[in-house]
């Protein structure tokens, strides 16, 4: 059974950093490109970034680049996403997925909550 | 922001009733999946590659579609298929794009 389990998330105040890692199982982690998505509160989701099998390739939407680094450790299957100079408009449900053609499996999610 | 746009935005639909959410794509040639999700929890992946449904998803649903139109059909509603559902592209710039959403109710 695939597995995605995303775990760091919590309350970070504005301007913040703050890593979300997620652990992968029940599927040959290295195969796979990898990604992250958000959804903030009653809103819809949104692609943020993935990472190919070897770490040679990483795509990010460009309005959130400059803010968001995805990495993977393949001994580790554990994908992570780095944040940085977070704001209030970064409070989201943060989804782990893997990718074939877009999006097959998603993780159950990790709050981010950017408040003071 | 790149999101597909969905029409219509909310619906309510009575059982055995059909219904059909639509989904533009950005280009054409593209491969279009359909994701589910149901209030308080992930979404789950629905229809894939244009028309395959997902492993345990009932044969009610169907997908279709070609060049920048697509579409998501439930033959006969039913109580248990009140869920928002987007589309996702695959695979432009960037390469992956999901739709505004469409929330389905049960009327």
């Amino acid at each position: 059974e695939v597995k995605l389990v995303e775990s760091g998330g919590g309350l970070v105040q504005p301007g913040r950093s703050l890593k979300l890692s997620c652990t992968a199982s029940g599927f040959s982690f290295n195969y796979y490109w990898m990604g992250w998505v958000r959804q903030a509160p009653g809103k819809g989701l949104e692609w943020i970034g993935e990472i190919n099998q070897d770490s040679s390739s990483i795509k990010y939407t460009p309005s959130l680049k400059d803010k968001f680094t995805i990495s993977r450790d393949n001994a580790q299957n554990t994908l992570y996403l780095q944040m940085s100079k977070l704001g209030s408009e970064d409070t989201a449900i943060y989804y782990c997925v893997r990718e074939i053609f877009g999006v097959d499996y998603w993780g159950q999610g990790v709050m981010v909550t950017v408040s003071s | 922001e790149n999101v597909l746009p969905q029409s219509p935005t909310t619906m309510a639909a009575s059982p055995g009733e059909k219904v059909t959410i639509t989904c533009h794509a950005s280009s054409s040639g593209l491969n279009m999946n359909w994701h589910q999700q149901k209030s308080g929890t992930s979404p789950k992946l629905w229809i894939y590659d244009t028309s395959k449904l997902a492993s345990g998803v009932p044969d009610r649903f169907s997908g279709s579609g070609s060049g920048t139109s697509y579409s998501l059909t439930i033959n006969t509603m039913e109580t248990e298929d009140a869920a928002t559902y987007y589309c996702q592209q695959c695979c432009s710039t960037p390469p992956i794009t999901f739709g505004s959403g469409t929330k389905l109710e049960i009327k």
